[in-house]
């Protein structure tokens, strides 16, 4: 069975300064897709970013990358350049096998 | 740029009650999915479908949950006899593929069983 996990409920970080949300996850399968998702107050689920396990190198979306340490099973989401509308939920989920299973979640509030 | 709609973006049931909620996903994707995530809480899996078949099922999947696609564009879930439980928001995305390619979410279904 996969399992997520994000041990920060919520976080905090100042307008314009970069801040890395975690989340490491269990799988035993050698193949899987790890996504980071978006979420709003108004409740849409938004794509942010994808790294394949087999990727060597980190993906990066814009402002977003993500720092993939397959021998920890992490996979930490960096934003950088805080904007007041990165204020959401932030979700890291495993997928593998037609199967996505998402962690608790993570609370970003921006501050100006 | 395409997108996954839902309908209805709100459904209020009486308990032990049937309810039918719609997903349009994107019209050449081949893999869509079902997710409910209950208010303040993280998003579930409960189901993907590709082929007109189940290809994977969460144990939140019991026997009072189908899903079906009943003509080509549409896929539904229905949930044969609700309860106060089942109240969530359920999502419903799709996917190109099943090779981790992004799977597109739509808007979700608030359902809230009264």
């Amino acid at each position: 069975a996969q399992k997520i996990t994000q041990t920060q409920p919520g976080m905090f970080v100042q307008e314009k300064e970069a801040v890395t949300l975690d989340c490491t996850y269990d799988t035993s399968d050698q193949s899987y897709g790890l996504f980071w998702y978006k979420q709003p107050s108004s409740g849409e689920m938004i794509f942010l970013i994808y790294q394949g396990s087999y990727d060597e190198q980190n993906a990066t979306e814009g402002r977003y990358s993500l720092n993939f340490q397959k021998a920890r099973k992490s996979a930490n989401l960096v934003i950088s350049a805080s904007q007041l509308g990165d204020s959401a939920m932030y979700f890291c989920a495993i997928y593998n096998n037609n199967d996505m299973r998402f962690g608790a979640g993570t609370r970003l509030t921006v501050k100006p | 740029e395409p997108e996954v709609t839902q309908t209805p973006s709100h459904q209020v049931t009486q308990m032990g009650q049937e309810v039918i909620l719609r997903c349009v996903p994107i019209s050449n994707h081949l893999y869509f999915y079902w997710y409910r995530q209950i208010l303040g809480q993280k998003v579930e899996f409960l189901v993907s479908f590709y082929n007109n078949e189940i290809s994977e099922k969460s144990e939140i999947f019991d026997d009072q949950f189908s899903v079906e696609r009943p003509d080509g564009s549409n896929f539904t879930l229905k949930i044969r006899s609700t309860k106060l439980e089942d109240s969530a928001m359920y999502f419903c995305a799709s996917s190109v593929d099943s090779s981790y390619n992004e799977q597109f979410f739509g808007p979700g279904t608030r359902l809230t069983v009264l």
